[in-house]
Order: C-alpha cells, then structure tokens, then sequence
C-alpha cells in the first residue's frame, strides 16, 4: 500500500532563507509524485509533479522537488522564502494509472517571517 | 477558460436533514473525486467516479452518496447531516489513462452542521 509522510505538520522560516519541505514516500511500484499548494481558503493547485525522466522536478513559483529513489523521498525546496508562500503545502503518491488512488501527505503549514 | 466549480460555497443546516453539495466541471474530465478536510486529518477520499453511471466508495464514504449522470457534474449527497459531518468538501477531478495526471480541484464548500 501507498503511503506520505511529510516530517514537521508547521515551518516557520524568515523572508529570503531557503524553504524546505519534507516528503517520504512508501509505494510497491514506481510512483508519480506531486506537490500541491493550498492558500487560504481555496482549493488545492499543482506546484510541480514528478512521473518519469530527470529527478530535478522545477515547479511554478520557483519551488523545485528532486526525487530520489534510493530515500524514498521528495522534498520541496526553494532558495529564498516570500511572504507570498505562506500556505499548506501537500506532498502526493499515485500509482501507475489514473485508476489508482492518489494518497496524500497530511500537509505542513509554512509560515514566513518578516 | 475550464474549471470546476462548487455550490454552495457555505452552507450551515440541522442535524438530519439531508443536504447536496453540487460540483460542476467543464475539463471533461472522466474521474472526478470528493474529499473532506479536517484539522489533523489532511484530506480524506470520500467517493469517487471513473466516468458516467462509475461511482466507488471512498475511505470515509458512510452517511455519503454519489451519482454520475454526465460527465460534468457528481454532487455528494449527505443523507442525514450529522455534528461529525462538518468540515470543508472539496470536489477534484482528473483526466484518465496512465498515471500522472494531476488533479484540479474546486475552490471548497464549508458545511455547518448545527
């Protein structure tokens, strides 16, 4: 069975220091990998997404993930933190087709300090 | 542009009664998904559908139901609300195939159950 952990359920980090969220996964097969964001009071929108191919996933936002099989993990980074990134941010397993159900971590809180 | 859509945006009712939340997407997406979101619990899969007349039972699927007449719409029907049923929906849907497919997801519906 899929599973997510995402170490840390908030973060605080200050304006302009490196963000870096924790993902570790659990899958039987090769997995695709996403991580989602959800801002106050909305719905969930992808930030990036690994399936196949080079590890180093670049997302929007300038976030970037890199997966690494050997961890089972993949972590979200980005160098310098904006106030505008304070979010729930979601890490996401899926199997190999669509008919497999995504599981999704339970989400860190990132705070961004002035 | 495509989108998904839900109604009402809030909604408060009584314990008992019965209450449909509707959600409408124009991707022509054949899967489509409803998830609840409480503090402490991420997001958790209620039902699901794989295409017209396709409804599944979720993780957390008791007092829900589904119906998939067209492509567009998949309203979740709480039969009799209850105090444990208040939390913010969220609908989802994705296209079909091999995996990796993101899932787009509507902008919630926080339900009250007094």
């Amino acid at each position: 069975a899929q599973s997510v952990t995402q170490l840390g359920s908030h973060v605080s980090v200050s304006e302009g220091a490196l963000v870096l969220l924790r993902c570790n996964y659990s899958s039987s097969v090769p997995p695709y990998l996403f991580w989602y964001v959800q801002y106050p009071n909305q719905g969930l929108q992808l930030l990036l997404k690994y399936t196949t191919g080079a590890t180093l996933v670049k997302g929007i936002n300038g976030f970037e993930a890199e997966f690494k099989k050997s961890e089972t993990s993949f972590h979200l980074t980005k160098p310098s933190a904006h106030m505008s990134d304070a979010a729930e941010y979601f890490c996401a397993v899926s199997g190999e087709t669509s008919y497999d159900k995504v599981i999704f971590g339970p989400g860190t809180s990132l705070s961004v300090i002035p | 542009d495509a989108e998904i859509t839900q109604s009402p945006r809030h909604k408060i009712t009584e314990t008992g009664r019965q209450v449909t939340l509707a959600c409408h997407q124009t991707w022509n997406h054949n899967n489509m998904f409803w998830y609840r979101q409480d503090l402490g619990h991420g997001l958790r899969l209620i039902h699901y559908s794989y295409g017209v007349q396709d409804t599944n039972k979720g993780e957390v699927s008791d007092g829900y139901s589904v119906s998939r007449s067209n492509t567009e719409d998949l309203p979740l029907t709480l039969e009799s609300a209850a105090s444990s049923q208040t939390s913010v929906y969220f609908c989802a849907s994705s296209e079909s195939g091999t995996g990796g497919y993101e899932q787009y997801f509507g902008p919630g519906t926080r339900l009250t159950v007094t």
